[in-house]
């Protein structure tokens, strides 16, 4: 049972305008969600997060929203750019434990063009 | 530089051939662990250790070990790979477990079983 949903595959926007990537999970003990960046032949790299004591976090062009009644996030990038082509993860995780997972969803790659 | 350092980043195999693949961080981080990323499924938790000498299973463990010796090496044994474990491999680390702390990731390993 995939516990981070992200249901787009990919998205296409065009440069100078916002990209909206969407996160949907089902688990409610989550309580820390992030979302990483990935380009090809390169790992993963830590973009953005937010706690659900918050409904936003702004870092830059980047913003993320929680919706926690919805169980939903997202991010949002403005103005996007071509450097922002990439695959994004977005990732959550419980409390800290004895069990002390990251779950990931399968990804969204954005294309941005110029 | 702060970096986690995954080798080999290529390896092709046959089936039943023990491998192993390193993994060492230079940030003294009290947590690492292992991913696996494959099309359609994106990133899934393989092992993960809180600290020396203590590991758990992630999402996926069956056909892999492995160890904590040391706190800044996480290696990831194969002792009889098969062509289903042919995948994306990522180590990553952080200070303390993944509920409020973003994880660094290493560039990868492709392995390849035939």
């Amino acid at each position: 049972d995939q516990q981070v949903k992200q249901n787009s595959p990919s998205l296409s926007v065009q440069e100078g305008r916002i990209s909206i990537l969407n996160c949907d999970y089902t688990n409610s003990m989550f309580d820390y969600f992030l979302w990483y960046k990935k380009y090809p032949a390169e790992g993963p790299t830590f973009l953005i997060s937010i706690s659900s004591i918050k409904d936003k976090n702004e870092d830059g062009r980047f913003t993320v929203f929680l919706n926690k009644s919805a169980k939903h996030l997202s991010l949002h990038i403005v103005p996007s750019q071509p450097g922002d082509s990439a695959v994004y993860f977005c990732a959550a995780s419980a409390q800290a434990g004895a069990n002390s997972k990251l779950t990931f969803g399968k990804g969204i790659t954005l294309s941005v063009r110029p | 530089e702060a970096q986690v350092t995954q080798n080999p980043r290529y390896l092709i195999t046959v089936t039943g051939k023990k491998l192993t693949v390193t993994c060492s961080q230079n940030m003294n981080h009290e947590y690492m662990s292992w991913y696996r990323q494959d099309p359609g499924l994106g990133l899934r938790q393989i092992y993960y250790s809180m600290n020396v000498e203590v590991t758990d299973k992630g999402d996926v463990p069956e056909g892999y070990k492995v160890s904590r010796k040391e706190k800044r090496n996480f290696p990831l044994i194969l002792e009889s790979p098969s062509p289903n474990q042919t995948s994306l491999y990522f180590c990553a680390s952080s200070y303390s477990g993944p509920s409020n702390q973003p994880q660094h990731f290493g560039d990868g390993t492709r392995l390849s079983i035939l």
